[in-house]
């Protein structure tokens, strides 16, 4: 099945500014819009967003999502070392009745 | 707390049957949904299905459909992911998680699965 695309990788320098993106269609990213996960090496996936942009309890304001037309963005400010993680985005495809992944970003810190 | 506990790593030979756990507490385990995830080694995140403990409602994604049984107990927050014939290529971290407003938002610790004769 479809899923969403995500670059590869960003890297960026300490305490800098990366913008994460996710593409989907109107089917899922433009209809629901999307959730982003962190997962650092060896741990389970850990929420960093839901759909509306709203972050769980506990996460940084550091990190913040937004979503224009079928593209979903995740900004991460002041990088820190222990941002450097896969980042993947999710979210509902009404179309296939699925949920939908990303392709997944790793984000390196210099 | 809110957590999700998954059963341990296993090791099995190609054709054999298994069934991996995930209990849930510090909720209510019959309101949310209840998601399998697959990751294969190196690889990113893949849906296969989710569960409403509530009433046993199950959807598969097309790509597991048949491949895997996804069931739950209610009466012990158990939710359950088997196979009834194992492959080399089902080699992979399975983990569950809770969907709240359409996002994974509480994650199991995972089972590692490897399959190899």
């Amino acid at each position: 099945q479809a899923g969403l695309t995500q670059p590869p990788s960003v890297s960026k320098g300490l305490r800098q500014t990366a913008t994460l993106t996710c593409t989907g269609n109107s089917n899922n990213v433009g209809n629901q819009g999307a959730a982003w996960l962190q997962q650092h090496q060896g741990h389970p996936p850990k929420l960093l967003s839901y759909r509306n942009n709203n972050r769980p309890s506990g996460i940084s304001e550091r990190f913040s999502a937004s979503r224009s037309g079928n593209t979903a963005s995740l900004t991460i400010t002041g990088l820190q070392p222990e941002d450097e993680a896969d980042y993947y985005c999710s979210a509902w495809d009404s179309s296939l009745s699925a949920y939908v992944f990303g392709t997944g970003t790793k984000v390196t810190v210099l | 707390e809110v957590q999700l506990v998954q059963s341990g790593a296993e090791v099995k030979k190609p054709g054999e049957s298994l069934k991996i756990s995930c209990k849930g507490s510090g909720y209510s385990f019959t309101s949310y949904w209840i998601g399998w995830v697959r990751q294969m080694p190196g690889k990113g995140l893949e849906w296969m299905g989710i569960i409403y403990p509530g009433d046993s409602d199950t959807r598969y994604s097309p790509s597991f459909q048949g491949q895997v049984t996804i069931s739950a107990d209610k009466s012990i927050s158990t939710a359950y992911l088997q196979w009834s014939s194992l492959k080399a290529s089902d080699t992979a971290m399975y983990y569950c998680a809770r969907i709240e407003r359409d996002a994974f938002d509480i994650w199991g610790q995972g089972t590692m699965v490897t399959v190899s004769s």
